[in-house]
């Protein structure tokens, strides 16, 4: 059983950079698959933000990419996301996964992070 | 707005079937994915490729399509499957995910 866990600050003020990591177990991430954030925010929709191979290559939503950063830790077995300056409508629950072909098969629960002076 | 276009909301009486839709062009190209989630939780995959049902999902769930169109059926609809329901999907170029807007279901 695949598991992930997103750990990141909780809080993070306008203008600055939002930094979450996901520590992925029980599976290594060298051994293929893209990794992939996706955030929901409060009573909102699931909006996807970008992936990344375990090679480095990296995916972004056209409209977010001009702020967003996904890297790969394979020695650390873990992934991380970078939004830079930030507003309210970052506010979300974001959440990390492993994507197949056919769809997500494995979540994190979520990490809250809220935008706010 | 979604690339992926679902209703809102649709009700179901218990013991009954009921079919929550997903509309785009994507799906001409690529297989649908389903996800549930319900208050507080994070999404469930209920159906990958189309139709197929991962291990511990229950075979009253099940998933079809045609066209730019996709499909999950719920057969017998049990008051644990009241949820949020999300259709999911590759973009035309393949690299990225597309979210429908979301099915509130009420059993």
């Amino acid at each position: 059983q695949v598991q992930l866990q997103e750990s990141g600050p909780g809080l993070v003020k306008p203008s600055e950079t939002l930094s979450l990591t996901c520590a992925v177990s029980d599976f290594s991430i060298s051994s293929g698959y893209h990794w992939g954030w996706i955030r929901q925010p409060p009573g909102k929709g699931l909006e996807y933000i970008g992936n990344i191979y375990y090679s480095g290559t990296t995916y972004y939503k056209p409209s977010l990419k001009s702020r967003v950063t996904i890297s790969v830790e394979v020695s650390k077995n873990e992934f991380s996301l970078q939004v830079s300056s930030v507003t309210a409508a970052d506010t979300a629950i974001y959440y990390c996964a492993r994507l197949t072909y056919g769809g997500i098969d494995y979540w994190g629960r979520g990490a809250l992070i809220t935008v706010s002076s | 707005s979604s690339d992926l276009t679902q209703d809102p909301a649709v009700s179901v009486a218990l013991g009954q079937t009921v079919r929550i839709t997903c509309q785009g062009d994507s799906l001409r190209t690529f297989h649908a994915s389903w996800y549930q989630q319900k208050p507080g939780q994070a999404p469930v995959l209920v159906i990958y490729d189309k139709k197929n049902r991962p291990s511990g999902i229950p075979d009253r769930f099940s998933g079809s399509g045609s066209g730019n169109t996709a499909s999950l059926t719920i057969t017998g609809a049990q008051a644990e499957d009241e949820a949020d329901y999300y259709c999911g999907s590759r973009d035309i170029s393949g690299n990225h995910l597309l979210f429908g807007g979301g099915t509130s279901l009420t059993v």
